[in-house]
């Protein structure tokens, strides 16, 4: 199965700030690469689809990047109400497997 | 409303059965595959197991199989996870999860219920 790492496991930065999670396949999944976004106490919300692919509602500081084995996720202007845990997940064939988190929060 | 409901959690002792259900509306249940996600307290998203529409493809993550049973009733709109031998570190919120496209059956999910907490503890 392929396995997904994410890093950092959390940040801290300033309102304002540029914000980059990297996310990694341990094998090629082409942009087949999602991104969610969990409030504290909130179910999951979904971002990004197709590795850049921005979901209808979503504010377009954030952007997707990469194909193959490498992804990133960027928040161009953090603000307050991105505190949350960031989940990649690969997906288009079984296991659709997570990515072990990147939480967020303001300095 | 497209909805999904969770329901069937509770408190269970190691080694103890529970079965959890996912009531789907507002949608046609029938054509979508569906899934389970599991999130231990404080812990993160775990993909649980994967249910085609016509029941003809099932999966589980390697952590449930041979425990975990993945069902569904497209007469009631409904999804099913019957649980045995369960196990501390089964202990989390489980959600019914639905992917965006019905003719993509393991595509992203963009349709989760609230979740229904199973703890399993003596």
């Amino acid at each position: 199965d392929i396995q997904m790492t994410q890093s950092p496991s959390s940040l801290s930065a300033s309102v304002g700030d540029r914000v980059t999670i990297t996310c990694r396949a341990s094998q090629g999944i082409s942009n087949y690469l999602a991104w969610y976004q969990q409030k504290p106490g909130k179910i999951p919300k979904l971002l990004i689809y197709a590795a850049s692919t921005l979901q209808s509602g979503v504010p377009s500081r954030f952007s997707g990047s990469g194909s193959g084995t490498d992804f990133t996720l960027t928040i161009s202007s953090l603000q307050p109400e991105d505190v949350a845990t960031y989940y990649c997940q690969k997906y288009n064939s079984a296991p659709q497997t997570f990515g072990p988190g990147t939480k967020v929060d303001i300095k | 409303e497209v909805q999904l409901v969770e329901s069937g959690g509770g408190l269970v002792k190691p080694g103890g059965s529970l079965r959890l259900s996912c009531a789907a509306s507002g949608f046609t249940f029938s054509s979508y595959s569906m899934n389970w996600v599991r999130q231990a307290p404080g812990k993160g998203l775990e993909w649980v197991s994967f249910i085609s529409s016509s029941s003809s493809y099932i999966h589980y993550a390697d952590s449930v199989k041979g425990r975990f049973t993945i069902s569904r009733d497209n007469a009631q709109n409904s999804l099913y996870l019957q649980m045995n031998s369960l196990r501390a570190e089964d202990t989390a919120v489980y959600y019914c999860a639905r992917p965006t496209s019905p003719h993509n059956p393991y595509w992203y999910f963009d349709l989760w219920g609230r979740g229904t907490l199973v703890t399993v503890s003596s």
